[in-house]
């Protein structure tokens, strides 16, 4: 079976300095990993994905993901936050079922000014 | 370019009504698509898939249902609402032919739907 663990409910973090939304994967195989956000009553969004080659992705609004296979990770980041990036944060891999995808618990992200 | 639209944005209903909530996708083909609930705006609970017209897979064992009736229209229905299915109801798309990424999901704006 495939999972992902969100293990922050939040993080806060200063406006201009960088963010680090932390995810762990526990996958069979070659792991397929994405992250999406959500901003307040709204769908989520698709940021990016990793499914193979380079360690690090990157994806829409300047966020970047680092795929480690040592520490079974996918953490998103950004190296300057701002204060628009508020919002969840959800990582994800495919799991659960044929073409289903398992989503973590997410991570609200509050950006301070 | 594909593009998913959800309506209604906001729905207030009563208990004991009934539901009618409705997903099309536009700008593809053959999508596999998805009903999820967000209770507390936090977990994806995902309740129905369907991976082709009449095709429906139900997840969670519920007072809802959904249906397929073109390639590109998804609904969810219920004959009488509890209060419990309040939450915010989001309708998913993917590609299943699209080597490498076929997982990748697309998500409506979503429905927000408070039963009272």
């Amino acid at each position: 079976a495939q999972s992902v663990a969100q293990p922050e409910d939040q993080v806060n973090v200063a406006e201009g300095n960088p963010l680090t939304v932390k995810c762990t994967y526990s996958v069979s195989g070659n792991p397929y990993l994405f992250w999406y956000v959500q901003y307040p009553n709204r769908g989520l969004q698709f940021l990016l994905k990793y499914i193979t080659g380079d360690n690090l992705v990157k994806g829409s609004y300047g966020f970047e993901a680092e795929f480690n296979k040592s520490q079974t990770s996918f953490h998103l980041k950004k190296p300057s936050a701002l204060v628009s990036d508020s919002a969840l944060y959800f990582c994800a891999a495919p799991g659960g079922g044929y073409q289903k995808v398992t989503f973590g618990t997410g991570t609200k992200l509050q950006v301070i000014p | 370019s594909q593009t998913i639209h959800q309506w209604p944005a906001t729905l207030v209903q009563p208990v004991g009504s009934p539901l009618s909530l409705e997903c099309t996708v536009e700008g593809t083909s053959n999508p596999n698509l998805y009903w999820y609930r967000q209770a507390a705006g936090r977990g994806l609970q995902l309740l129905f898939y369907s991976v082709g017209i009449g095709q429906i897979s139900s997840e969670v064992p519920q007072n809802l249902s959904a249906s397929r009736p073109q390639d590109r229209q998804f609904i969810l229905s219920s004959k009488k609402l509890l209060l419990s299915d309040s939450g915010f109801y989001l309708c998913a798309w993917s590609d299943p032919l699209l080597a490498g990424a076929r997982e990748t999901q697309y998500f409506g704006p979503g429905t927000r739907l408070l039963v009272l």
